[in-house]
């Protein structure tokens, strides 16, 4: 079992569509949560950090559910721009930054 | 901007030939990390150091080896490329406290082995 999973769609939505992807993981002394986006062909990006208490940056909101050990990402009035891979990834308690197999989004015209 | 550099960003070689992959960071960064991508596929730490003389083998078994004689400098080698190793080679870096979450990635190295 990979330690992080993601479904790895391809998720196509509308513009303007609000869209949710899930992550699961199974080292349950993970301490960190991110998310970070991948364009096409170009190095990872951080998007945002995962709190327990959730936290939202614009468009884009975060939770993480440690009973469930579940990480959540919302994309609301999705943009052409959003079009990407977004990478969930865990710190696995410190020692290296475990990356999830990432969530394909293309938001159609 | 992120200030890491990997240099050369595409490379093509013939089977058999040394490689070093270079990458700096002028940020003072304690760790580093390499990591291998295939297109359209995830990515797999393949080599991450903690800093000066520390160096750890990933999750991904690599025949490639990294050295970490200087901070901001993490060299990846492979001794006789192969068509095998054909992939996209990102080097990255953190700040070692595990709170700072942000991966900094280098524009990567497209490695081809005819």
């Amino acid at each position: 079992r990979k330690e992080v999973e993601q479904d790895p769609g391809p998720f196509n939505v509308p513009e303007g569509a609000t869209v949710a992807f899930n992550c699961t993981y199974s080292n349950s002394a993970s301490q960190s949560f991110f998310w970070y986006r991948q364009d096409c062909r170009k190095e990872p990006k951080l998007l945002m950090s995962v709190y327990s208490s959730g936290n939202e940056d614009g468009r884009f909101t975060a939770q993480l559910n440690r009973a469930s050990q579940y990480i959540s990402l919302l994309i609301r009035d999705s943009k052409l721009s959003d079009s990407a891979t977004y990478l969930c990834v865990s710190d696995n308690y410190g020692q290296n930054f475990v990356f999830g197999p990432g969530t394909r989004l293309s938001v159609l015209p | 901007e992120a200030d890491i550099y990997q240099t050369p960003r595409y490379l093509v070689i013939g089977t058999g030939k040394k490689i070093t992959l270079e990458c700096s960071q002028t940020m003072g960064h304690d760790k580093m990390y390499w990591y291998q991508q295939d297109p359209g596929m995830e990515l797999h730490l393949i080599h991450y150091s903690y800093g000066v003389n520390s160096t750890e083998k990933g999750d991904l078994s690599s025949e490639s080896t990294v050295s970490r004689i200087r901070t901001e400098h993490f060299p990846l080698t492979l001794e006789s490329a192969r068509p095998s190793h054909t992939s996209q080679y990102l080097c990255a870096s953190s700040e070692y406290h595990r709170d700072t979450g942000e991966l900094f990635f280098g524009e990567g190295s497209r490695l081809t082995v005819l």
